[in-house]
């Protein structure tokens, strides 16, 4: 099993709509959490970090993390054709000095 | 506040020489992972510096190597390349508060192995 896990995608959503993706992880004492986007050719942005279960707001962007499922999604509102990227989700083990990364979701908003 | 910075951008080598690639962290932090991202592997996290001390290591051979200077600064050296070794090197900082380790990454280094 891998230690996180992504929908590989690609995910396609109308411009307007609301994009979710999703994100599975092992380590059950992992505390932080990270989404970053990633476009072609460059290096990847940080875009959301949550530590606690529940919704963490940012503008269009919304984490929501539930421990108990190791789960972390991240749903982006409004979507616009600037937002088509691949979307990486980040955990950080516990202690461990390491960020594991999924394989990242490549996210298409149509115009 | 200036961005992390990664010298060079590009590299081209050949089989069985080595490379060395710079980082430069943002002002204040003094940790620095490394990572190898290739189309087929995703993100692979290399290792993890703070205080010149590696702190953690990935699955890589040995031929991976890197270190920390005093002022955070860090390197990561690649000996006896192999063509598998084309990727793009990426470096991250962080401020290192705890479970609070938001990473921020360099803009890369792109390395062509021949």
């Amino acid at each position: 099993q891998k230690e996180v896990e992504q929908n590989s995608g690609p995910l396609s959503v109308p411009e307007g709509a609301i994009a979710s993706l999703n994100c599975t992880y092992s380590d059950r004492g992992s505390q932080s959490f990270f989404w970053y986007r990633q476009y072609s050719g460059k290096s990847p942005e940080l875009i959301m970090s949550i530590y606690s279960n529940g919704d963490k707001e940012d503008g269009r962007f919304t984490a929501q993390l539930n421990k108990a499922s190791q789960y972390v999604s991240l749903l982006i509102r409004d979507s616009q054709p600037s937002d088509s990227a691949t979307y990486l989700c980040a955990v950080n083990l516990y202690l461990g000095f390491k960020t594991i990364f999924g394989a990242g979701t490549r996210l298409f908003v149509k115009a | 506040k200036a961005g992390v910075t990664q010298t060079p951008r590009y590299l081209i080598k050949t089989r069985g020489q080595q490379v060395t690639l710079s980082c430069s962290p943002i002002s204040g932090h003094r940790s620095v992972s490394w990572y190898q991202q290739t189309p087929g592997q995703g993100l692979q996290f290399l290792f993890e510096y703070f205080s010149e001390t590696q702190r953690n290591k990935g699955n890589f051979p040995g031929r991976f190597s890197g270190r920390q200077f005093s002022n955070s600064r860090s390197e990561m050296n690649v000996s006896t390349l192999e063509l598998g070794d084309s990727a793009l090197y990426l470096c991250a900082s962080s401020m290192d508060r705890g479970i609070y380790n938001e990473q921020f990454f360099g803009p890369g280094t792109r390395l062509t192995v021949l």
